[in-house]
């Protein structure tokens, strides 16, 4: 099993429509981070988590929300998605002290 | 406001040959540098890293130059291989705060036979 698991890998859907994507982690690293990545602007961040109770916004954060329900398990949700948000997701895990990141795979949306 | 820029998105180096990677900074905070791989279909790995205490750091053919006057850092390849093909982002963080690094926009690197 991967390190970091990202479920769904694809979706589609409507505008106006709630999806949640999920983050799971085996590391067991207690900072967790959401980042989207878009063609000419690299990889940007969403939010990030530094444990349970920790939440904290990055530079894009508007039109999206998170939960850390489990120090393994991070989700992101977009409330009601639009065509702009149409991005591919990458969940990392990180730890106090060491700056390397462990991403996962990716979530590759679409919204129509 | 981009903070970390790779200004080449994309790079194309015979196998054998050197691949010469940059990325330029604007935060004067950032003091510690990372370069990530990525294929396609695949969440970017890290590959090396360098802190600003130093000016070089190597790791077999790889290996990163940070120039802090200049504010910028490279990563050269040597030799190419095909394999080495993906697309490259620099990041910077500042150590002693929350860890959030922050990236380019990736250079993409095409190793040719």
């Amino acid at each position: 099993d991967a390190d970091v698991t990202q479920t769904p890998r694809n979706r589609i859907t409507k505008t106006g429509k709630r999806i949640m994507l999920e983050c799971s982690q085996t590391k067991g690293h207690d900072r967790m981070y959401w980042y989207r990545q878009d063609p000419g602007l690299g990889l940007r961040l969403i939010y990030y988590s530094f444990d349970v109770k920790d939440i904290n916004k990055g530079e894009i954060s508007d039109g999206y929300s998170v939960s850390r329900q489990a120090q393994a398990k991070f989700s992101l949700s977009l409330e009601s998605a639009i065509p702009n948000q149409t991005a591919l997701y990458f969940c990392a895990t990180g730890s106090a002290g060491n700056y390397g990141y462990t991403f996962g795979s990716g979530t590759r949306l679409t919204v129509v | 406001d981009q903070q970390v820029k790779q200004n080449s998105p994309s790079l194309s180096v015979q196998e054998g040959r050197i691949s010469i990677l940059n990325c330029d900074y604007t935060n004067s905070m950032f003091d510690y540098f990372l370069w990530y791989k990525k294929y396609p279909a695949e969440g970017p790995t890290f590959l090396i890293s360098i802190s600003s205490i130093k000016d070089k750091n190597e790791d077999g053919r790889f290996t990163v130059f940070l120039n802090k006057s200049a504010k910028h850092l490279s990563l050269h390849i040597v030799p190419s291989q095909p394999g080495d093909s993906a697309v490259y982002f620099c990041a910077a963080d500042i150590t002693g705060t929350a860890s959030k690094l922050t990236f380019g926009t990736g250079t993409r690197l095409q190793v040719t036979l």
